[in-house]
């Protein structure tokens, strides 16, 4: 299994250009997840999806789009990027929600790091 | 809302001291709580988790226990490493809706000297 994984690993922008980011996992999870990781912000939820063709906003989710046209992957868009954007981008998976309630176990990948000049 | 407070970092402990990273959660029901770690250059993975009050998580050497009436879920070791240092995340999640999700605090960076 190799779990969750991310592409690119790296990337430099200008602004105003467009990218996607790919995450993808091989554990037949239901819900994905896109988050950003800034320094003193902690970690947080882009956009989330609960399932194949379905998609959600969460706490940030301006600037961005996603896609779950499969199962096993996530894509994040950028559209005309801004230095704003310049961050850690984590996908995370999970199963679906715990037995006893709560949200499952996530499994993250690990990480694109984004620099918009 | 639901949130999740944590200790500033960072923390810097000498190898075999004992560790304590503080969590305190704001939640209108019963959540469930969550330890991930971060080690450097790589993504989050859970480190223990607690379902319902009283209950203890472990793994590592780590623990925590889920405290109602503190509102509390503070991570303890007993004798860190150096390989311990990472970047520590408290976390809960509500079961409300089908679109349930976790809340993080902010992290802890644990520095750990030889």
């Amino acid at each position: 299994n190799a779990g969750v994984t991310q592409t690119p690993k790296f990337r430099v922008l200008k602004t105003g250009q467009s990218m996607t980011l790919l995450c993808a996992q091989d554990m037949n999870h239901e819900y994905m997840y896109w988050y950003r990781q800034d320094p003193g912000m902690g970690l947080r939820l882009i956009h989330y999806s609960v399932g194949e063709g379905t998609t959600a906003k969460g706490e940030v989710p301006d600037g961005y789009n996603v896609s779950r046209l499969k199962k096993q992957n996530f894509l994040l868009g950028l559209e005309s990027a801004a230095p704003s954007q310049t961050s850690v981008y984590f996908c995370a998976s999970s199963y679906g929600q715990g037995p006893v309630g709560g949200t499952d176990t996530q499994y993250f990948g690990p990480g694109t790091r984004l620099t918009v000049l | 809302g639901d949130s999740v407070t944590q200790m500033e970092g960072p923390v810097t402990l000498s190898e075999e001291a004992f560790l304590t990273i503080n969590c305190t959660y704001t939640a209108t029901g019963y959540p469930s709580l969550f330890w991930y770690v971060q080690y450097p250059g790589e993504g989050l993975q859970l480190l223990l988790k607690a379902t319902k009050a009283d209950d203890k998580g472990s793994n590592k050497g780590f623990e925590a226990t889920y405290r109602k009436e503190t509102t509390s879920f503070h991570l303890e070791k007993g004798s860190v490493q150096v390989s311990d240092s990472a970047v520590y995340f408290c976390a809960l999640s509500m079961l409300r809706d089908r679109d349930d999700k976790i809340i993080f605090g902010k992290g802890t960076r644990l520095h750990i000297l030889p």
